[in-house]
Formats: structure tokens, C-alpha cells, sequence
């Protein structure tokens, strides 16, 4: 149980274009996901955290305006890569935990080039 | 803010030599911790995690990990390494109560030699 879904696995693009990530809980509803980037040889680091049916809540230094979330069912979250650039080549993963004090489940990751 | 550290980035071993893996958090309150592993070319998994109690948790595939509060350490460690556990190795920790945002460590790749 608890499986999280994130599409597509992998994609390249051109800069200056947008690209979306989704991710979607399979067998639970989640209030709230969270999307992560992994640069190489670094650690996961949290971008932002989903909230359904309300504004996402950004850690700092991650750009609201460039990096949309929309979290718009109990079962699907998206990450909208908007005007895409090299340097936001990166792995994103998604995660999200069934209920409160329970681990988090991810997502395969979506591994993004802009060229 | 909590922050976790993982001291060894990269770990060769041989066949059926013991690990363990070091991971110290900062945060003064009470925390949830975990270890996570990655497989080459598969998404994180849960190995094992600690709430509360027993502060020697057990999890999948012979792992085991301790909390020593004292220490703000949650080491990982299995006595007999095989070349399957070959992997990238997470500690991560999220402050207890609600839907907090967890917060992970560096990673640590082991290398696991037949």
C-alpha cells in the first residue's frame, strides 16, 4: 500500500519552455505533498510543500513564481517548471505520508534536462 | 531548524563485514527519525523508522538503528553485509507532530564488494 505515482520519469526540453511533474497518491488521499530536489552528490532538499486546496508553502530561496504547485484533489499534485533553464536541470521527487506521524512514500522522481 | 549529518559519504565494503553508518540531527525537541534507501535506479524506500519507545528499532533486510538522544545520533547498522545492499543510504528526521516537512541528510553511498 501507499504507492506515490510521479510522471513523467524523465523529459528534456528547451529553455525559455515549461514543463509539469505530477504526482499522484494511488491508494490514499494526501493533504498535503512535498516536492524535493536532488542536485548530484547533495542531498534531497525540500522546494515546497503542497497543500490541498489552498497556496503552496515555499521553503527559502525556492522561486514561487518558477516553480508552480497546484494540489488540486486529495490525489494529485503538480510542479509546473515554468521558463525552464539549464541550471533547473535537477532530479525532483514527490513524496507524501497516508496519515499524520507516518513515514513518507515517493515517487520514482522525474529526472529534468533543459538544453 | 533541524539538520541531520551523515558523516560517511561513501563506504566500500567486502561481503559479510559488519556496517554502520553515522547520522546526528540538531534540534532540542522530540523528533521522528528514519532511514531511507535508494537502489540504483529505484525510488527511496523506507528501511526503518523510530517514533517512540524502544529506542533500538529493527527494520527490513537485517537493519537496525539506535537512538541515543544524549548523542542526537540514529546510527544504522547490520552485522553482515551482501553485495544487494549496494545503495545509497538516507537519515532524515522531522520534528513530531503534524504534517511536518522532513528534513534529510547528504546520503551515504555503499558500495558493497562480492
Amino acid at each position: 500500500g501507499a504507492v506515490v505515482s510521479q510522471h513523467p520519469s524523465w523529459v528534456i526540453c528547451k529553455s525559455g519552455t515549461s514543463v509539469k511533474i505530477e504526482c499522484r497518491s494511488l491508494d490514499f488521499q494526501a493533504t498535503t505533498m512535498f516536492w524535493y530536489r536532488q542536485f548530484p552528490k547533495q542531498s534531497l532538499m525540500l522546494m515546497a510543500t503542497s497543500n490541498e486546496g489552498s497556496k503552496a508553502t515555499y521553503e527559502q530561496g525556492v522561486e514561487k513564481d518558477k516553480f508552480l504547485i497546484n494540489h488540486a484533489s486529495l490525489t494529485l499534485s503538480t510542479l509546473t517548471v515554468t521558463s525552464a533553464h539549464p541550471e533547473d536541470s535537477s532530479f525532483y521527487i514527490c513524496s507524501a505520508r497516508p496519515l499524520e506521524r507516518t513515514p513518507l512514500h515517493f515517487g520514482n522522481g522525474t529526472r529534468l534536462t533543459v538544453t | 531548524a533541524q539538520s541531520v549529518s551523515q558523516h560517511n559519504h561513501h563506504v566500500i565494503l567486502s561481503e559479510a563485514a559488519s556496517l554502520e553508518l553515522g547520522c546526528n540531527y540538531s534540534y532540542g525537541g522530540t523528533v521522528n527519525l528514519f532511514w531511507y534507501v535508494q537502489y540504483p535506479g529505484q525510488h527511496l524506500q523506507l528501511l526503518l523508522k523510530y517514533f517512540s519507545g524502544d529506542p533500538l528499532v529493527k527494520g527490513i533486510k537485517g537493519f537496525e538503528a539506535e537512538f541515543i538522544k544524549s548523542k542526537f545520533s540514529f546510527n544504522l547498522r547490520k552485522p553482515s553485509v551482501q553485495w544487494s545492499d549496494t545503495a545509497e543510504y538516507f537519515c532524515a528526521v522531522n520534528v513530531a507532530g503534524g504534517y511536518q516537512k522532513v528534513t534529510f541528510g547528504i546520503g551515504t553511498k555503499l558500495q558493497v564488494i562480492p
